[in-house]
């Protein structure tokens, strides 16, 4: 089976720019989470969705934004673009009913 | 107090022996925890989930989880090279809204 799928792989943006990035839930989750993770931390929590419905938001700024589609695949949305956004984007599906997260291999985001 | 706690390391053992990682949460509405294992420029990879107090083996992976003293630990046993990695730990509070906090990770040294 196909793992959860990101794209784009790598990013380079400008400070002020607009960003969006893509993922693909392994087929049959309806959960789809987002991480920003920087070097040398672990993972930040950013949305979780679930049937389309936002069911968590962790403490980013309104600039983030994220919603999940019919499908269940997901887009996360960074406006203003800083310079401390310059990290990994991640993204885990869940199955229904169980909390286990499978991560996509990411998108590495630079901006300069 | 960080939310999820870990001893950044390095922690190095030598191969065969029986590496020990441990990780403490602060909020007590947490389930859920994990154990996820991340290589370098790699995104991070399901190893063990636990839910209930007590101990739960996989293999060579036995993770431990005790509420009352809001303490997450896993045992890796037969440690190998290829076990090197950052691991990291994870809660998931999934009543009044879902949330996931992950530790900072604890690097792992396996000696050959």
């Amino acid at each position: 089976d196909a793992g959860v799928t990101q794209s784009p792989t790598h990013l380079i943006k400008t400070r002020g720019q607009q960003v969006t990035l893509r993922c693909s839930p392994i087929s049959g989750h309806k959960s789809v989470s987002w991480y920003q993770q920087v070097l040398g931390q672990g993972p930040q929590f950013i949305f979780q969705y679930y049937e389309k419905e936002e069911r968590g938001r962790g403490n980013f700024p309104d600039r983030f934004s994220a919603r999940q589609f019919p499908n269940y695949s997901s887009e996360l949305n960074v406006n203003a673009l800083l310079l401390g956004d310059s990290a990994l984007y991640l993204c885990a599906s869940s199955p229904l009913n169980a909390n286990e997260q499978y991560f996509g291999p990411g998108t590495r985001l630079t901006v300069t | 107090q960080k939310e999820v706690e870990q001893n950044s390391g390095p922690l190095s053992v030598p191969e065969g022996a029986i590496a020990s990682l441990n990780c403490t949460y602060s909020d007590r509405g947490s389930q859920s925890f994990f154990w996820y294992r991340q290589y370098s420029g790699k995104s991070p990879e399901l190893i063990m989930s636990i839910y209930s107090n007590g101990d739960k083996e996989d293999g060579r992976f036995t993770a431990q989880l005790n509420k009352a003293s809001q303490y997450v630990s896993l045992l890796i046993r037969d440690s190998q090279p290829s076990d090197s990695a950052t691991y990291l730990c994870a809660a998931i509070r999934d009543t009044g809204g879902f949330k996931t906090i992950f530790g900072a990770g604890t690097r792992l040294f396996v000696k050959a």
